[in-house]
């Protein structure tokens, strides 16, 4: 069965100074990977994914992800973080199932 | 182009009665999909359908029924409504299902509450 853990439930950091969320997966294969952002009271909006090729994946406002197959991880970062980045993140997989999210980690930029 | 629109936004329903929450896509993909989100569970799937007429189960998906009449809408039912199914409810759609790793598009949520 596929799974995804974001160890974090909330990220603090300072505005201007870089960010990461972590994420760690298990799935069977080759795993498809994305980034969703969630504003508060909105739906989730895709931020960026991994299907194949070159590592480091570039998204949306600047954000971008780095898989890792031996560490079976995608963490999500951003050089320099903005107050309007704040939001609950989901990292989510998927094999030959269903996309399956985890829990959400909550970032807070502080001006 | 409005993407996905879901109603109500809103809902408070009394227990064991029944209610509909309605979905429509205007991008013609194949897929949709019906999540809850819970705090501090995320959001886990209910039903999802990878292409008009037909329909599976996801993780949670006791006490739901979907349909797929048709490309655009995806309609879930609650037959009898209970106070764990309090939730928000999002529905979302991707030009592929299980067979590709399209990014999934994501509805404004209905808020319901069961009393």
């Amino acid at each position: 069965a596929q799974s995804v853990a974001q160890p974090e439930d909330q990220v603090n950091v300072a505005e201007g100074n870089p960010l990461t969320v972590k994420c760690t997966y298990s799935v069977s294969g080759n795993p498809y990977l994305f980034w969703y952002v969630q504003y508060p009271n909105r739906g989730l909006q895709f931020l960026l994914k991994y299907i194949t090729g070159d590592n480091l994946v570039k998204g949306s406002y600047g954000f971008e992800a780095e898989f890792n197959k031996s560490q079976t991880s995608f963490h999500l970062k951003k050089p320099s973080a903005l107050v309007s980045d704040s939001a609950l993140y989901f990292c989510a997989v998927k094999g030959n199932t269903p996309l399956v999210f985890g829990k959400g980690t909550r970032l807070s930029v502080i001006a | 182009i409005a993407g996905i629109t879901q109603a109500p936004t809103s809902q408070i329903l009394a227990a064991g009665r029944r209610m509909t929450l309605r979905c429509t896509q205007d991008m013609r993909h194949n897929a949709m999909y019906w999540y809850r989100q819970d705090l501090g569970l995320g959001l886990r799937l209910i039903h999802y359908s990878n292409t008009a007429g037909t329909t599976g189960k996801g993780e949670v998906p006791d006490g739901y029924s979907v349909s797929r009449a048709n490309t655009d809408d995806f309609p879930l039912t609650l037959a009898s409504a209970v106070p764990s199914q309090t939730s928000v409810y999002f529905c979302a759609s991707s030009a592929q299902g299980l067979a590709g790793g399209n990014e999934q598009f994501f509805g404004p949520g209905t808020r319901l509450t069961v009393l």
